[in-house]
């Protein structure tokens, strides 16, 4: 398994600000994802995030809005930029192992924007 | 459509009173389907990994199974900290990568 945290584990934003999330693992790992969780529904991908590389984004996702960080293969950062109330929501990284084909999840971020 | 459905999305069972949740698949290229425990305000727990059709795998009063279009996760004598909600996962291979497609989960409460 991982042992995954994330900082900060909740937050109350004002509109129009920024927010950094941060993922810290306990190993390395090569791929880190970052997902949203909305109440009632379930996780959807925001992009994958590989050191060396830039972040792959899924559809629906920019990087302007999402701006994310890899520097090293145990650290990442997800920047939620020009928050809305829409932007509320559950923020979590997770991480896959090389060789264990499951994803490990962080505790999340929960994140409410007034 | 590639798509994850999971069945009933909420359950409420008395104590010891066995039962089944459902998820089903319409997903090409299975790589292995996954289900995960999420307590409120947590990130999903790994539970199981299941490959081909015909697999089972146990863990204390749950037992997952797969058959080549769902699987159920069989839940024996449940007590009340089974209470949580169950995600289901199926990866598959696609030209970008392996790509992970979730299902909405099912509420599970065990009355005491």
């Amino acid at each position: 398994s991982a042992v995954i945290s994330q900082k900060p584990s909740r937050d109350i934003c004002q509109r129009g600000t920024s927010l950094t999330i941060q993922c810290q693992v306990d190993s390395q790992v090569t791929m880190m994802f970052w997902y949203r969780q909305q109440p009632g529904q379930s996780l959807t991908l925001i992009a994958t995030a590989n050191q060396g590389s830039e972040a792959t984004y899924e559809s629906g996702f920019v990087i302007d809005k999402f701006p994310i960080s890899r520097p090293n293969l145990t650290f990442s950062t997800l920047t939620v930029s020009n928050m809305s109330p829409e932007d509320s929501s559950i923020y979590l990284c997770s991480v896959e192992r090389t060789g264990a084909d499951t994803q490990y999840f962080g505790p999340g971020t929960r994140l409410t924007v007034l | 459509e590639d798509q994850v459905t999971q069945s009933p999305e909420a359950l409420r069972l008395q104590e010891g009173e066995s039962s089944s949740l459902n998820c089903s698949y319409t997903v090409s290229g299975l790589r292995g389907l996954f289900w995960y425990r999420q307590d409120p305000g947590k990130g999903p727990e790994f539970l199981f990994t299941l490959y081909s059709a015909g697999e089972e795998k146990e863990k204390e009063r749950l037992k997952a199974t797969l058959t080549k279009k769902e699987s159920f996760l069989h839940i024996t004598a449940p007590k009340p900290e089974d209470s949580a909600t169950y995600l289901c996962a199926v990866q598959a291979w696609r030209n970008t990568g392996n790509q992970f497609y979730f299902g909405t989960g099912t509420s599970l409460t065990v009355i005491p």
